[in-house]
């Protein structure tokens, strides 16, 4: 099937750092991309949609300007948390949506980012 | 607004018993329904979607539009189907997906 891939997989940032994620479809081109945060033993919540050459769409209570995401070409968005806080610890997913050797489209999810802001 | 619900937290069966992991959803127009699973230390990958209407891992799910709902069902559970397991609702085409809560199933071997 088709790679959805993050980098880095984890990183540990002191407060107050930027630290950038990165997602990348491997194998084919997606024209949207989400951004998920994850809790321990939670569901995922969306953050926000990004489109291609577009600025990305924010979820309610997501904060623009602390989670900065750039979706520069058809297989690359990143997610940059600034000025990170300890309660921006989370496990980040990307997931890519797109068709995949002409089979229907399908969200296709990255392994996910451990972030840890001490 | 979409809205997706799973009251269970926890499922556990035993090997060969009947599983049934209970979705309902909340949507004001015709939704797309999925079912996704994630195994231990592996990433969120889709199970079924309603339109397919096929059988993954011996696993199916009816969409039921009077009782808004989207059971995940297998007659006969194995233990490599001990997982994570999560409803998700979306309006369709590359809009965003709506997930539920997750239930963990969990087979007694």
């Amino acid at each position: 099937g088709a790679v959805v891939s993050q980098h880095p997989s984890w990183v540990i940032c002191k407060s107050g750092t930027s630290v950038k994620i990165e997602c990348r479809s491997l194998d084919f081109q997606a024209t949207t991309m989400f951004w998920y945060r994850q809790f321990p033993k939670q569901s995922l919540m969306l953050m926000a949609t990004s489109n291609e050459g577009s600025k990305a769409t924010y979820e309610q209570g997501v904060e623009k300007d602390k989670f900065l995401i750039n979706h520069a070409s058809l297989t690359l968005s990143t997610l940059t948390v600034t000025s990170a806080h300890p309660e921006d610890s989370s496990f980040y997913i990307c997931s890519a949506t797109g068709s995949f050797r002409g089979t229907a489209y399908e969200q296709y999810f990255g392994p996910g980012t451990r972030l840890t802001v001490t | 607004a979409q809205r997706v619900t799973q009251p269970e937290k926890l499922l556990s069966v035993f090997k060969g018993a009947p599983v049934e992991l209970k979705c309902n959803y909340s949507y004001s127009g015709s939704p797309e329904l999925f079912w996704y699973v994630q195994y231990s230390r592996q990433r969120l990958q889709l199970l079924l979607r309603h339109i397919s209407r096929e059988s993954i891992k011996g696993f199916t799910a009816d969409l039921n539009k009077g009782e808004t709902s989207f059971h995940l069902k297998k007659p006969f559970a194995q233990e490599e189907d001990s997982a994570m397991y999560y409803c998700a609702l979306s309006a369709g085409g590359y809009q965003k997906v709506t997930f539920g809560t997750g239930t963990k199933l969990q087979v007694i071997p």
